[in-house]
């Protein structure tokens, strides 16, 4: 069973930094792309950031991009988001999604980013 | 990189059928066959439905139909059932980067 588990979410005051984690098993993690979308409350889903299978290609959204930065471990089968420089618009569940380099296919549960003071 | 348009609700009664449109342009939609589909019922997860314009994953029912014309993607949902009610985003690749619509609440009657 594919599983996509993320972790690290929580609250961060504005300016602050935090990482993301996603624990992916069930298949081939380092066949896959992946990608970061997120979904802030009550609103649509935007997709932020996406990595190669060997990670050394990246693409990030225009309001993330050099505040953001996606990563991947193949041998410990995760992913990472690690977010600088935190701002309030960026309070959203963000999903660890897999995929190719122009598709989403399967979603993680999500975790959840708060930015407030 | 703006949102792909989709109508904010569409609606129709069980059994009957329903379109929902995602106008894009011809940088995302109209230039590449990379349009996706995905359901998200209240609290969850998003579910892809249909990628690459028309092609239905595994599992999902084939009540579920997709197409493109244009600029102008397009989820069908026929023979509407009580669990279709959820919201509908599309996605389409757009060169270096994938955008989603705004969003369709699917309304069963």
């Amino acid at each position: 069973e594919v599983q996509l588990v993320e972790s690290g979410g929580g609250l961060v005051q504005p300016g602050g930094s935090l990482k993301l984690s996603c624990a992916a098993s069930g298949f081939t993690f380092s066949s896959y792309w992946m990608h970061w979308v997120r979904q802030a409350p009550g609103k649509g889903l935007v997709w932020v950031s996406r990595i190669n299978t060997d990670g050394s290609s990246t693409s990030y959204a225009d309001s993330v991009k050099g505040r953001f930065t996606i990563s991947r471990d193949n041998a410990k089968n995760t992913l990472y988001l690690q977010m600088n420089s935190l701002r309030a618009e960026d309070t959203a569940v963000y999903y660890c999604v897999r995929g190719g380099s122009s598709s989403c296919y399967g979603w993680g549960q999500g975790t959840l980013v708060t930015v407030s003071s | 990189q703006s949102a792909l348009t989709q109508p904010p609700s569409a609606s129709g009664s069980p059994g009957q059928s329903v379109t929902i449109s995602c106008t894009g342009t011809s940088s995302d939609v109209g230039g590449y066959n990379y349009v996706s589909w995905y359901q998200q019922h209240p609290g969850k997860a998003p579910k892809l439905m249909i990628s690459e314009v028309s092609k239905r994953p595994s599992g999902v029912p084939d009540r579920f139909s997709g197409s493109k014309s244009g600029n102008t993607a397009s989820l069908t949902v026929s023979g509407l059932q009580a669990e279709d009610e959820a919201d509908y985003y599309c996605s389409s690749y757009a060169g270096s980067n994938i955008v989603f619509g705004g969003g369709t609440k699917l309304t069963v009657l």
